[in-house]
């Protein structure tokens, strides 16, 4: 039972690298998102994917871009590595009649020095 | 803008005691309700929900508690048990969304 896998579990960034978060899942979930976790503060959406091909914005998008070629993956790519993009990401997937429960992977824990 | 807010950071309760868990929101257009779970170095997972056409809604120890007019929303947790000790995060959203907003999240430590 794979769930929503991610990949790598912890990374160090320098300031102006660029990283691809890895992110897959096997329910054959429609929708996929990507979160981002700060220290006391809720998940804020960075971006979503209703199918492959399609993807959209969230609340907090600016310096990342993601892509959707299969149902299965939803990479997010970091270019050009901030202190503003510590945080932890979470890979989330859904049923589109039940959008609401989201499927987390256990999250990417990046640090940008 | 938060539109979900879960104004206590943390709570401390005995076992067997009740645990109950606070989140207000603005957005007037939220329809469901949901909380999620969280344990250190893990994804969080679904608890419980409720639609805003009710009021209550229990699944064995967990209740959540809706009180539109205030735009509150509460959890209880009764009994509480050691393995109840996380992070709780309150979320919502609207009718024709599917993207949720999150609350800060609530930890809550059982105490033996």
């Amino acid at each position: 039972n794979a769930g929503v896998t991610q990949t790598p579990k912890f990374r160090i960034l320098k300031i102006g690298q660029s990283m691809t978060l890895q992110c897959t899942q096997d329910m054959n979930h429609n929708y996929m998102y990507w979160y981002r976790q700060d220290p006391g503060m809720g998940l804020k959406l960075i971006y979503y994917s209703v199918g492959a091909g399609i993807t959209d914005k969230g609340e907090v998008p600016n310096g990342y871009n993601v892509s959707r070629s299969t149902t299965e993956d939803f990479p997010l790519r970091l270019e050009l590595a901030a202190p503003s993009q510590t945080s932890v990401y979470f890979c989330a997937s859904s049923y589109p009649g039940q959008s609401e429960k989201l499927f987390f992977g256990s999250g990417t824990q990046l640090s940008v020095l | 803008d938060q539109q979900v807010k879960q104004n206590s950071p943390s709570l401390s309760v005995q076992e067997g005691r009740i645990s109950i868990l606070n989140c207000d929101y603005t957005n007037s257009m939220f329809d469901y309700f949901l909380w999620y779970k969280k344990y250190p170095a893990e994804g969080p997972t679904f608890l419980i929900s409720i639609s805003s056409i009710k009021d209550k809604n229990e699944d064995g120890r967990f209740t959540v508690f809706l009180n539109k007019s205030a735009k509150h929303l509460s959890l209880h947790i009764v009994p509480s048990q050691p393995g109840d000790s996380a992070v709780y995060f309150c979320a919502a959203r609207g009718s024709n969304d599917y993207k949720l907003s999150f609350g800060a999240g609530t930890t809550v430590t059982v105490r033996a």
